[in-house]
């Protein structure tokens, strides 16, 4: 594919869910970042995978959201007990890792809804 | 509160006219981006600066930086209504690797 995908496009669960929701980035970029966008609102940065190094998790807002980058290419951003508040389009986007200020291209969201 | 702040939350200019939006950050960075998101096509990157740089051009966008105030701000000349979107500066620190810190965003209007 020719840019970032994300799955699924939309999503709505019932409090207290868990909920996985994915991103393929694109091929070749070895880095990795999720953000969450409320209503309105600027990202919130989450997450970010570089390579095989360990992950920057400083952005994750409690211990029920967790991420995976298998294989160094598809990602998983996993809320577990889903709250209200958790209510969100989720963005992933990609860049290649060997410089610093590569731009990063951004897939179209996931946006969840917590009933 | 978030590194990365645009004002104006929001601008509605006339087409043909030249908007301006600054953004202001509290630490060191190692570049300052500009991006705009709508609904059509999502978030695109627009411009990238340098810390070492104080303005670049592209097409009808100018960007500036002042480190020394901490504050950038993005030109759109002759705009159009195509230009209606949210627009937002995301700052990549200094000593945060690849983490990158978004504002708000400023909501653009453009009337045709």
């Amino acid at each position: 594919g020719a840019g970032v995908s994300q799955s699924p496009s939309n999503k709505v669960t019932e409090k207290g869910k868990d909920v996985e929701l994915r991103c393929d980035p694109i091929s070749g970029h070895t880095a990795l970042y999720w953000y969450r966008q409320s209503l309105g609102q600027g990202l919130e940065f989450l997450i970010y995978f570089q390579g095989n190094s360990a992950p920057d998790k400083s952005g994750l807002p409690s211990d029920r959201f967790s991420a995976e980058r298998t294989g160094g290419s598809v990602s998983t951003l996993t809320i577990q007990r889903t709250q209200q508040e958790d209510s969100a389009v989720y963005l992933c986007a990609s860049s290649r890792s060997d410089r610093v200020d590569n731009e990063q291209f951004f897939g179209p969201g996931t946006r969840l809804t917590v009933l | 509160s978030q590194q990365g702040e645009e004002d104006p939350q929001a601008l509605s200019i006339q087409e043909g006219e030249n908007a301006t939006m600054n953004c202001s950050y509290k630490t060191s960075i190692n570049n300052l981006q500009w991006y705009r998101q709508n609904s059509g096509r999502g978030l695109v990157h627009l411009i990238l600066i340098r810390s070492n740089e104080r303005e670049k051009h592209s097409g009808r966008l100018r960007v500036t930086l002042d480190t020394s105030k901490k504050s950038s701000s993005l030109l759109i000349t002759a705009s159009r209504a195509a230009d209606t979107a949210s627009y937002f500066c995301a700052t990549v620190l200094r000593t945060g690797g690849f983490k990158t810190i978004f504002g708000a965003g400023t909501r653009l209007f453009v009337k045709a």
